[in-house]
């Protein structure tokens, strides 16, 4: 079945560096979506990629869609303790079948 | 404000008793979904309903029952048959191929 691995799973970095997540699929995928949730809290929608190739930004956030749409990565530039949170990537294969990463969790020291 | 409702927030099960967690929608949105999550996992899918009166099992269905008889309402009943039930539960709606909108999440512990 669709299996999406989402890599690393922990990541610790220090106020003002730089944190990326990686995700990968078994399959080609038709989106992506990325999601954040803040701890003890729900996860949130932050954007959505369709186009093979595709790069988005939100401030200080840049998503990228691969060119095969089997894997994407949030980029996040000069953290802050405000990003702290866990990052899930959800990939919808064939079906419409939507699977989730396994998330990473984002910790900043300030 | 549009959004989901989800309750109660926690919720304590004893053994062999059966619990209905709450999910109430005031975005109009078709689409209505049960995520279990387990920690160091991802969300697991466990029953949909793209339709009022009509639902289709998830991944990880056994042990779990719903009904979609309003547009607006999807509970979920954690049955007996749930051997290990301890988790977070969020509800979601969506409205096309657009994203998830989350409820707060409903945390269930077996005591």
């Amino acid at each position: 079945g669709q299996q999406v691995m989402q890599i690393p799973q922990y990541q610790h970095v220090q106020e003002g560096e730089d944190f990326t997540t990686y995700c990968n699929s078994s399959t080609t995928l038709s989106n992506i979506q990325w999601y954040k949730q803040r701890p003890g809290g729900h996860p949130v929608f932050l954007i959505q990629l369709v186009k093979s190739g595709e790069v988005k930004k939100q401030k200080r956030l840049t998503f990228q869609f691969g060119e095969a749409k089997k894997n994407s990565s949030l980029h996040i530039t000069a953290t802050q303790t405000t990003d702290v949170g866990t990052y899930f990537c959800a990939g919808t294969g064939g079906y419409q079948k939507v699977t989730f990463g396994t998330g990473t969790k984002l910790q900043v020291i300030p | 404000d549009g959004g989901i409702t989800q309750s109660p927030k926690y919720l304590f099960r004893k053994e062999g008793q059966n619990v209905t967690l709450s999910c109430e929608q005031n975005l109009n949105h078709d689409a209505m979904y049960w995520y279990r999550q387990d920690p160091g996992q991802g969300l697991r899918l466990i029953y949909y309903s793209q339709i009022v009166n009509d639902f289709q099992k998830g991944d990880i269905a056994e042990g779990y029952s719903v009904s979609r008889e309003k547009k607006e309402s999807f509970p979920l009943t954690v049955t007996s048959a749930q051997k290990n039930p301890t988790a977070f539960y969020l509800c979601a709606s969506k409205q096309g191929t657009y994203g998830y909108t989350f409820g707060s999440g409903t945390r269930l512990t077996v005591v």
